[in-house]
């Protein structure tokens, strides 16, 4: 599953911060996902474009942006973080039904 | 939107046991109905998935059951093994939708 990357793996970072979570695919998928793991509350989708033109909220876009450069890249962006976006972010790439999940970045807002 | 509920949140069987995880939806249009694992400190890998045009799909110990009138669906584990310990998610799919919305996961703990 090395054709999802994310970056960075693990970050801390503080009240107010700006900070951006990249995606990068080799799957040729024009579908990428980007979602939020809490513990008991399962995955959640933040933010969902089918191509570069195409941006799409999801149910908890609040608080994020996002930006899909090209085909194969798609950034999620905090503007000002804050501590309750503390969680594990996962992005995902599709192109029928199925969908792939990258490694996992570990995101702590001090 | 789509609702999906997910029961049991943890569940422990003994090797060799088997397992049963169950989840509703609340849109009946909804038509693709994935199954994905989580190991601990890994991403979500799937394992198993359905459409709402077949009723029972089997890969080896696993088996996933979609009842589309009461619109429930499960995932069956048999002969489980230490390895099959992890988080397992079920999703839903509406119709016309690339959208999943997954419900919120059960720890299955086999003990050996």
């Amino acid at each position: 599953d090395a054709d999802v990357t994310q970056t960075p793996r693990n970050r801390i970072t503080k009240t107010g911060k700006r900070i951006m979570l990249e995606c990068s695919q080799t799957k040729g998928h024009d579908r990428m996902y980007w979602y939020r793991q809490d513990p008991g509350l399962g995955l959640r989708l933040i933010y969902y474009s089918f191509d570069v033109k195409d941006i799409n909220k999801g149910e908890i876009s609040d608080g994020y942006s996002v930006s899909r450069q090209a085909q194969a890249k798609f950034s999620l962006s905090l503007e000002s973080a804050i501590p309750n976006q503390t969680a594990l972010y996962f992005c995902a790439t599709g192109s029928t039904d199925t969908q792939y999940f990258g490694p996992g970045t570990r995101l702590t807002v001090l | 939107g789509e609702n999906v509920e997910q029961h049991p949140s943890t569940l422990s069987v003994q090797e060799g046991d088997s397992a049963v995880i169950k989840c509703t939806y609340s849109d009946s249009a909804s038509n693709y109905f994935p199954w994905y694992k989580q190991e601990l400190g890994k991403r979500p890998q799937l394992i198993i998935d359905i459409r709402s045009n077949v009723g029972e799909k089997k890969d080896q110990r696993i088996a996933v059951t979609l009842n589309k009138t009461a619109k429930h669906f499960s995932l069956h584990i048999t002969e489980t093994q230490p390895e099959d310990s992890a988080v397992y998610f079920c999703a839903a799919r509406g119709a016309g939708s690339y959208q999943l919305t997954f419900g919120k996961g059960t720890k299955l703990s086999v003990i050996p």
